[in-house]
């Protein structure tokens, strides 16, 4: 099993912050997605990193995958209730989509 | 433009009972996925279908079966429902991209076996 171990497992901060959540595992991936999972939905996908130190800019979201292709994180600037949800990322395997554990995140107003 | 369409959307069981949740993706996918979502395990595979006419066991497959019934709908079926199969189930059609693959989920069962 290629475990995707996420940090922190709860963030909770107020609006107007920067955070940053992590993506770790000890396996290479050819490719590591990010999801924003709302209540009562299914996650939906955010972004893909592709290539190791790849940086990819969405809006207030930077995304980056790591030299080795075993982790990224993902740094939200100037959080607003609206960026509330879990946070899941997922590396491919060879017929699958390993999910982390998730960051649930609370921005507060 | 439904996607992937779930049903039923909560489900109460008692032990032993059976049931089948249904799955249907209109987006001409082969593959087709269902995982369990439970408080701090993220999302757990439970079988998956690369194609029509296949099925595979995933992490957690144990007290689960399904049917790949054809390219669109990927039903799952609890044949003898247990307290520790209470979770949240989320189907998916992936789109395998060569280096960019998407999970589309539909909305999830939200199942509890007392």
């Amino acid at each position: 099993t290629q475990l995707l171990e996420q940090s922190p497992q709860f963030l909770s901060i107020q609006e107007g912050e920067n955070l940053t959540v992590y993506c770790n595992s000890s396996s290479v991936f050819s490719s590591l997605q990010w999801y924003r999972q709302e209540p009562g939905e299914g996650p939906v996908l955010l972004v893909t990193v592709v290539t190791g130190g790849e940086v990819k800019k969405l809006k207030r979201l930077t995304f980056q995958f790591g030299d080795a292709r075993k982790d990224s994180s993902l740094h939200i600037t100037a959080a607003q209730p609206g960026d509330t949800g879990l946070y899941l990322c997922a590396g491919r395997g060879a017929n699958n989509l390993f999910f982390g554990t998730g960051t649930r995140l609370t921005v507060i107003p | 433009n439904a996607g992937v369409t779930q049903t039923p959307k909560f489900q109460v069981l008692k032990t032993g009972q059976s049931m089948t949740l249904q799955c249907a993706q209109d987006m001409n996918h082969n593959s087709m996925y269902w995982y369990r979502q439970d408080p701090g395990m993220g999302l757990r595979l439970i079988y998956y279908s690369a194609s029509e006419g296949t099925t595979d066991k995933g992490e957690v497959p144990n007290g689960y079966n399904v049917s790949r019934l054809n390219k669109r709908e990927f039903s799952l079926r609890l044949e003898s429902a247990a307290p520790s199969q209470t979770s949240v189930y989320f189907c998916a059609s992936i789109y395998p991209g060569r280096s960019r693959p998407e999970a589309f989920f539909g909305q999830g069962t939200r199942l509890t076996v007392v």
